[in-house]
């Protein structure tokens, strides 16, 4: 069964500084999507950025940045310039593209990210 | 579009009764999504639907859940005998019909406190 660890609990950035979000996970096979999203306090689960096993070259939307290291099984966060509407948890997660699991997204326990003005 | 909708948003209920809760997923997406979230975890998956037909299940999903898509359009999640323990955060998500990669869109969930 595939699993994902996000080993850091909580995590605070200041304002414009960079802060990266570690995710690791397992899994036997070798195409996958991984995804990392955000759930501010209002509660509703927001796709920050997703990134499918099979391209090489990481993902990146604005701000948001990942790499993926598919041998270390390893998809860490990178948030640039660090806003104070970033605060919120962040969940990393996984999808199989086979069989009848292909609907079930994994997710890890979360990062709470704070953002210092 | 609208977004995923969910109601009640919270819902506190005596142990022993049972509880209902309503999805309406984005219009055309003929995938829907329930999870469910505990304080201080990530949320973990009960069941999904393709339209009206429910594909899979967890185990986490105990005899005493239900859930159904009649149309498949909305969708119910129903708790019957409810327990302390199934106090938490109910999510529905909802995509296209899945080409692998598809972004699943949550709603903001239905909280549930059982006392």
């Amino acid at each position: 069964a595939q699993t994902v660890t996000q080993s850091q609990p909580e995590m605070s950035v200041q304002e414009a500084e960079t802060v990266t979000l570690s995710c690791t996970y397992d899994t036997s096979e070798s195409d996958y999507y991984l995804f990392w999203y955000k759930q501010p306090p209002s509660r509703q689960m927001i796709l920050v950025i997703r990134q499918e096993a099979y391209k090489q070259q990481n993902a990146t939307e604005n701000r948001f940045s990942v790499n993926f290291q598919k041998a270390a099984k390893s998809f860490s966060l990178k948030i640039s310039d660090s806003q104070l509407g970033d605060a919120a948890m962040y969940f990393c997660a996984y999808r199989t593209t086979w069989g009848g699991s292909q609907g079930n997204l994994i997710f890890g326990k979360g990062t709470k990210l704070s953002v210092k003005p | 579009d609208t977004g995923v909708s969910q109601n009640p948003r919270h819902k506190i209920t005596k142990r022993g009764q049972n509880v209902t809760f309503r999805c309406d997923p984005i219009s055309e997406h003929n995938r829907l999504y329930w999870y469910r979230q505990t304080l201080g975890q990530g949320p973990e998956f009960l069941t999904y639907f393709q339209n009206e037909a429910q594909l899979e299940k967890s185990r986490l999903l105990s005899d005493r859940f239900s859930a159904e898509r009649p149309k498949g359009s909305f969708s119910t999640l129903e708790i019957q005998r409810t327990e302390q323990g199934d106090s938490a955060m109910y999510l529905c998500a909802s995509s296209p019909s899945l080409i692998s990669g598809n972004t699943i869109y949550f709603g903001e969930g239905s909280w549930l406190t059982v006392v």
